[in-house]
């Protein structure tokens, strides 16, 4: 069966420090990748998105990056946190429409 | 850009009644997705449907998609406590060839069924 990991599970970031957030997942090859974030009390905004390794594509200009070295590994990266920055980031796969997400990173930023 | 709007925002019933959650969106769409959330945590995908659907059921919950209101509706019967959760909707637009399944979602109607 897929599974999908995500690390850490919370973090707190200074503000202008970096940012690597990872999501991998198993048991499926070559699905499209998504990261999110939910602020508090609201919905889910599709930060970036992957259709295969190398390929990404940004819904929200912002200082946030996307990378995809491997099939199975989606990176969120940022070189200097803002405090806006705070939220909730969730990594999901899809093969066929269906979405399936990870247990997602609380990011605090200081 | 948000596509869904959910309504209500919050809903509180007692166990064993019916939850009825709406949603509305702006665009064509490949497919209209349902997902719930517990405090804290990831997602969990409750059920699709597709364009040229109309209703479908899995267990409780019965969805409803009418393309000519752009609207789609969750109906959670049999209420239990642990039916508490937020409930979103998300579609995927309508990309003619180039299906990338990117989810668009609404804002979440937050369900707290009573014991």
């Amino acid at each position: 069966s897929q599974t999908i990991h995500q690390w850490p599970a919370t973090l707190v970031q200074p503000v202008g420090s970096p940012l690597s957030l990872e999501c991998t997942v198993e048991g499926t090859s070559n699905p499209n990748l998504y990261w999110y974030r939910q602020a508090a009390g609201r919905g889910l905004q599709l930060l970036f998105y992957s259709v295969g390794i190398g390929q990404i594509s940004s819904e929200v200009p912002q200082n946030l990056s996307a990378s995809r070295p491997q099939d199975r590994q989606f990176i969120l990266s940022s070189k200097k946190l803002l405090l806006s920055d705070s939220g909730f980031y969730l990594c999901a796969w899809s093969v066929h429409g269906e979405q399936y997400f990870g247990p997602g990173t609380r990011l605090t930023v200081t | 850009s948000q596509q869904g709007e959910e309504d209500p925002q919050a809903l509180s019933i007692q166990e064993g009644e019916n939850a009825t959650m709406n949603c509305s969106y702006k665009t064509s769409i490949n497919n209209l997705q349902w997902y719930r959330q517990n405090s804290g945590r990831g997602l969990v995908h409750l059920i699709l449907i597709r364009s040229n659907e109309r209703e479908k059921h899995s267990g409780r919950l019965r969805v409803t998609l009418d393309t000519s209101k752009k609207s789609s509706s969750l109906l959670i019967t049999a209420s239990r406590a642990a039916d508490t959760a937020s409930y979103f909707c998300a579609t995927v637009p309508w990309q003619g060839s180039s299906n990338t399944g990117k989810l668009i979602f609404g804002q979440g109607t937050t369900l707290q069924v009573k014991p």
